[in-house]
């Protein structure tokens, strides 16, 4: 178990240009989420996985993010025409779900991708 | 929708002492999970313990315990003995039990109360 792994640890880039952020989970958890903590709040859901399918988005992810699992493994998080207001953590966890419906297994997080937009 | 609110934005301790961290949260669902995470600065978020709502027993892992109060929708968490290393951001969160009832696997996070552990 080598815990959730995120790449890169920090990005920094111009208003206006696109970044892609990866996550790799815990090798046999089949959900993995994303979160965005902006400073002084806790984490705020982003979107969710089962395997390669996306569950849930939520509201905040608007038509400039994007989230793609394409082989129910690593994940990746686009943000296009990046604005003042991206400039946040991105965190992402993955659990494993044992059965149909919810699990009751914890999510484990990784070390965060920060993002600053200039 | 789920809210969670945490209104201490800020807890010390004396080394060695107890510390209680309040957590409110408000809902309509019966069945749920309430989770206590710890976040150290520029660290990965730890899950420090976690409670399912239909047990009435307060869930306990060594040194951590919760005040489980369902009807009053309350989820304190009290770290005894505290340490240099307990020293953190500390997160309530909830999430819903069941898919099949409508639930989400969101976890709804507060904002956070900020544990200093002094010598």
């Amino acid at each position: 178990d080598t815990g959730v792994s995120q790449n890169p640890r920090h990005k920094i880039t111009k208003r206006g240009q696109n970044v892609t952020f990866r996550c790799d989970p815990i090798s046999e958890h089949n959900r993995l989420y994303w979160y965005r903590q902006t400073l002084g709040q806790g984490p705020e859901f982003l979107t969710y996985f089962q395997n390669e399918a996306q569950l849930e988005k939520s509201r905040l992810l608007s038509d400039r993010f994007s989230a793609e699992r394409p082989k129910g493994s690593f994940s990746t998080l686009e943000i296009q025409r990046t604005e003042q207001g991206d400039s946040a953590m991105y965190l992402c966890a993955s659990s494993l779900n044992l059965g149909k419906g919810g699990s009751n297994q914890p999510q484990h997080f990784g070390d965060g991708t920060r993002l600053s937009i200039l | 929708a789920q809210t969670v609110t945490q209104s201490q934005p800020e807890m010390s301790v004396q080394e060695a002492e107890t510390v209680t961290l309040s957590c409110t949260y408000d809902t309509s669902e019966s069945d749920y999970y309430l989770f206590w995470y710890k976040q150290p600065p520029s660290r990965q978020m730890i899950l420090v313990i976690r409670q399912e709502a239909y047990k009435q027993q307060n869930a306990t892992e060594n040194r951590f315990s919760v005040n489980f109060q369902k009807a009053a929708k309350s989820f304190s968490l009290k770290i005894s003995d505290s340490q240099l290393g307990d020293a953190a951001m500390y997160f309530c969160a909830y999430r819903s039990y069941s898919l099949l009832q409508g639930g989400s696997e969101k976890l709804v996070f507060g904002k956070g109360t900020k544990l200093t552990v002094n010598p």
